[in-house]
């Protein structure tokens, strides 16, 4: 079955950190890029971070970067996400989301179910 | 700070048309943005609908289309169901990051 699941969420304090994971299984993971969307309960959808195939191109929304650090473990089929000195404005449900991009296009087709993160005292 | 924007509320009726647009702060969307157009219901993870502009998922029901539409994205429904009432979030590209426009909430009446 092809699918992504994370996982590593929870309740955590403020300024603490939190290691996100998102395991593929059903794709050929090391062919496609890599990326993070949170959303706020209630709230829209908020693209988070991505990677490419091979780790080459990372790029960071302003509101993470510098905290939060995306990473891959190609062999391990898994997508991570580091999250330090964590905020209240960072809780939200995130997700793990594959997107298969070419020269003149991009598609982010497949997404996971997400893990919730908290952060709060 | 980029802002991609979308109409907050929409309401159509059983059977109509009703298109959704998705707009750049930067100024004109084009192809260079390669918009995605995500359906998300209550409960649920966002459901990807269009990317690219236009291309359409092997999932995608033939009664939704997009494409650039006075220097906006757009998202068509032509002879719209009951279930296609949710929420639909427009995905920019910028280079070096994305933007998600605020979504918008198509209520089917």
């Amino acid at each position: 079955e092809v699918q992504l699941v994370e996982s590593g969420g929870g309740l955590v304090q403020p300024g603490r950190s939190l290691r996100l994971s998102c395991a593929a299984s059903g794709v050929t993971f090391d062919a496609y890029a890599m990326h993070w969307v949170r959303q706020v309960a209630g709230k829209g959808l908020e693209w988070v971070s991505g990677i490419n195939w091979n780790s080459g191109k990372i790029d960071y929304a302003d509101s993470v970067k510098g905290r939060f650090t995306i990473s891959r473990d190609n062999a391990k089929n898994s997508l991570y996400l580091q999250m330090n000195s964590l905020r209240a404005e960072d809780t939200a449900l995130y997700y793990c989301v594959k997107a298969d991009c070419g020269s003149n296009s991009c598609n982010f087709d497949l997404w996971g179910q997400g893990t919730l993160v908290t952060v709060s005292s | 700070q980029t802002v991609v924007t979308q109409e907050p509320s929409l309401t159509v009726s059983p059977g109509g048309t009703v298109t959704l647009t998705c707009g750049s702060s930067t100024g004109a969307v084009t192809s260079g943005h390669y918009a995605n157009w995500f359906q998300q219901k209550p409960g649920q993870a966002p459901r990807a609908l269009i990317y690219s502009t236009s291309y359409k998922h092997s999932w995608t029901p033939a009664r939704f289309s997009a494409s650039l539409l006075g220097g906006k994205g757009a998202l068509t429904l032509s002879g719209v169901q009951p279930e296609d009432e949710a929420d639909y979030y427009c995905l920019l590209y910028y280079r070096d990051a994305w933007v998600f426009g605020g979504g918008t909430k198509l209520t089917v009446l």
